[in-house]
């Protein structure tokens, strides 16, 4: 249980063009999900935290014009990277927090990523 | 929350326990210390956690000092699959927030 996708798996898209990323809790309701950004060999830096029906909260440095997050669903987050420059070439991975029937706490259930070339 | 110090790196042979570190010498009483791990080009992957006792499960064991102020991940018999960097996070007991990554420990299992 407690399975995180995120599609596509892998993109590229040319400099000035936008792309859409979906993460879905396949099997569980999240109302809080949150959005990552990788860069190589670094860690995991929070870019924002999305809920359900209200707007995004973003960190310190990301620019929220530029990656729109919109949670329409309990079960759906989606990140778009709009007018992507070669800088936002990352590894972006989102996490849905639940806290599922037998624990005692939220956890976070990470998804597999999607890796953006920006050409 | 807390910080957490790991060495940067490590190596284990291959079908020998590895034991990684973590030094949580701020954490407090209503804190968790959490191990997930993540293999390259991955997302992470949650591997066990504890408050104060000792903890196993099919994936590790996490053993925790007496003053909560250290830890440390085993793997009881690593395989080449367990190559990964892994993280140490401490998290507020009831934290519904994100969690913050340190730079981990980079542990490579070599035949």
């Amino acid at each position: 249980g407690a399975v995180v996708s995120q599609h596509p798996s892998r993109v590229i898209c040319k400099s000035g063009t936008s792309v859409k990323i979906e993460c879905r809790s396949l099997d569980f309701q999240a109302t809080t999900m949150f959005w990552y950004r990788q860069f190589p060999k670094q860690s995991l830096m929070l870019m924002a935290t999305s809920n359900e029906g209200s707007k995004a909260t973003y960190e310190q440095g990301v620019e929220k014009d530029k990656f729109l997050i919109n949670h329409a669903s309990l079960t759906l987050s989606t990140l778009t990277v709009t007018s992507a420059h070669p800088e936002d070439s990352s590894f972006y991975i989102c996490s849905a927090s639940a806290k599922l029937a037998g624990r005692r706490n939220y956890e976070q259930y990470f998804g597999p990523g999607t890796r953006l070339t920006v050409t | 929350d807390a910080k957490t110090t790991q060495p940067p790196s490590m190596d284990c042979a291959e079908g020998r326990a590895a034991n990684l570190p973590c030094n949580h010498s701020t954490i407090s009483g209503n804190e968790y210390v959490y191990w997930y791990r993540q293999i390259h080009s991955q997302g992470p992957q949650y591997i066990i956690h504890g408050l104060k006792n000792n903890e196993t499960n099919e994936m590790a064991s996490l053993i925790i000092t007496e003053d909560r102020k250290s830890s440390t991940l085993i793997l009881p018999h690593a395989t080449l699959r367990d190559t990964a960097v892994y993280y140490c996070i401490v998290r507020p007991v009831g934290s519904q927030g994100n969690l913050i990554f340190g730079k981990g420990t980079k542990l490579s299992v070599k035949p």
